[in-house]
């Protein structure tokens, strides 16, 4: 049974880097045939996919346009997780983040717990 | 990339059968067979209900069925029950800068 496990800060200065690591039970951070990735939720903004990493006898990554100069994703095959890191946040970047992934590589089917992250000074 | 349209609320009586729409483009809902529906229950994370348009994960009842015709898929719950009130997403592959685009939700209430 997979499972995400998810830790980070929960609350984030403005123009700081708000960082989130999700840990992998089950299944492979470098497994060839799923994907791991980062979605927020807001309500302003409803759900939003913010990127993902995956494992192809290469590392490859894909970022949503609305953050692509801010965002990294990195995997840690060494703790079998990874990483979301935002940089330069403002308070449009409150939200509750979740990281899923799995084997369906098109769904996203299984989540980690959430992380609801504030910025503010 | 605009976000899918479902529309706002969904209720329905117990035993009865619901339908929720989400309508994309040809760049998206239209253009692939990869859409997905998530229901949300409040606080918490939201779970797979259906993949690839009409494929349901194990463990997920056959009372949830999806559809799709061209820029508009459905999920279908049937045989309403209480526990099925929940906030549900759908979910499509687009081909834009951004691959993943979500719906605006619907919240099925059972009266």
């Amino acid at each position: 049974q997979v499972q995400l496990q998810q830790s980070g800060p929960g609350l984030v200065k403005p123009s700081q880097t708000l960082s989130l690591t999700c840990a992998i039970s089950g299944d492979s951070v470098s497994s060839n045939s799923a994907a791991w990735n980062w979605i927020r939720q807001s309500p302003s903004r409803g759900l939003e996919w913010l990127g993902r990493t995956y494992y192809r006898s290469k590392w490859y990554n894909d970022y949503a346009v609305s953050v692509k100069s801010r965002i990294t994703i990195n995997p840690d095959t060494s703790k079998n997780q990874f990483s979301l890191q935002l940089n330069s946040v403002t308070p449009e970047d409150t939200a509750v983040y979740y990281c899923a992934g799995g084997q369906l590589v098109d769904a996203f089917d299984i989540w980690g717990q959430g992380t609801m992250v504030t910025v503010s000074s | 990339q605009s976000a899918l349209t479902q529309p706002a609320s969904v209720s329905g009586s117990p035993g009865q059968s619901i339908t929720i729409s989400c309508t994309g483009t040809s760049s998206d809902v239209g253009g692939y067979n990869y859409v997905s529906w998530y229901q949300q229950h409040p606080g918490k994370a939201p779970k797979l209900m259906i993949y690839d348009v009409s494929n349901r994960p194990s463990g997920v009842s056959n009372r949830f069925s999806g559809s799709k015709s061209g820029n508009t898929a459905s999920l279908t719950i049937s045989g309403l029950q209480a526990e099925d009130e929940a906030d549900y997403y759908c979910s499509s592959y687009t081909s834009s800068s951004t691959p993943y685009v979500f719906g605006t939700g619907t919240k099925v209430t059972v009266l």
